[in-house]
């Protein structure tokens, strides 16, 4: 079974913090995806990486930053939190061989900045 | 972009009940899954189906993409079904990007 790991389940941090949220998946997947999910706005995503060190922007990647040191392992960086990033985010990972996506979802982060 | 529709948005069943839940985009996609999100925020894999039929136990699906909508029926419905259903389809952009629909919030009563 594929196993994707989030390093907290809930987290509080005050505003001007920095914020690290780590994602590990055991499966050796190439791609990996951060998203946050908020009541009336759904799923949107934030940044996603299909490489070690290689990374790109997804719809709402402002005040967040990125880090793929490490094929497992994916790291989404609040640099300074504000009270709008109070959100529940989901990290995600999938294969990327021939029609092969599926994404298979950690169990989330709630994470609140006050 | 594309929408990704989902009815009902809400749905209330006993224990026991069949039931039907509706998906339609209005374009073009490479794929589709379901997800069962339970109460504590968890996206649960159902399906990945880009055409056809597809069982697993008392939950089945099936996507008609030259008609552009995914079907998901889950038959004699328990309380451990309820919470809220998404489908959401792959975007073929240079990257597979899921594009997730509005959902539906199903309660399933003893």
């Amino acid at each position: 079974d594929v196993k994707v790991t989030q390093s907290s389940r809930y987290l509080v941090k005050r505003t001007g913090e920095k914020v690290f949220l780590e994602c590990v998946q055991d499966m050796d997947h190439e791609n990996m995806f951060w998203y946050r999910q908020d009541p009336g706005l759904g799923l949107r995503l934030i940044y996603f990486s299909y490489d070690v060190k290689m990374k790109e922007k997804g719809d709402i990647p402002e005040g967040y930053s990125v880090s793929r040191e490490k094929k497992e392992r994916f790291s989404l960086i609040l640099e300074s939190a504000s009270t709008n990033q109070t959100s529940m985010y989901l990290c995600a990972s999938s294969l990327d061989y021939r029609d092969s996506h599926e994404q298979y979802f950690g169990p989330g982060t709630r994470l609140t900045v006050t | 972009g594309i929408q990704v529709e989902q009815s009902p948005p809400d749905l209330i069943l006993q224990e026991g009940a069949n039931s039907t839940l509706r998906c339609n985009f209005s374009d073009s996609v490479n794929n589709l899954q379901w997800f069962h999100q339970n109460p504590w925020g968890q996206l649960i894999n159902l399906f990945y189906i880009p055409s056809g039929t597809k069982q697993n136990g008392r939950l089945s699906a099936t996507t008609v993409a030259t008609e552009r909508y995914s079907l998901l029926y889950i038959s004699s419905s328990q309380t451990t079904d309820s919470g809220v259903y998404f489908c959401a389809v792959h975007m073929n952009t240079g990257f597979q990007k899921l594009v997730f629909g509005t959902g539906t919030r199903l309660l399933v009563s003893p």
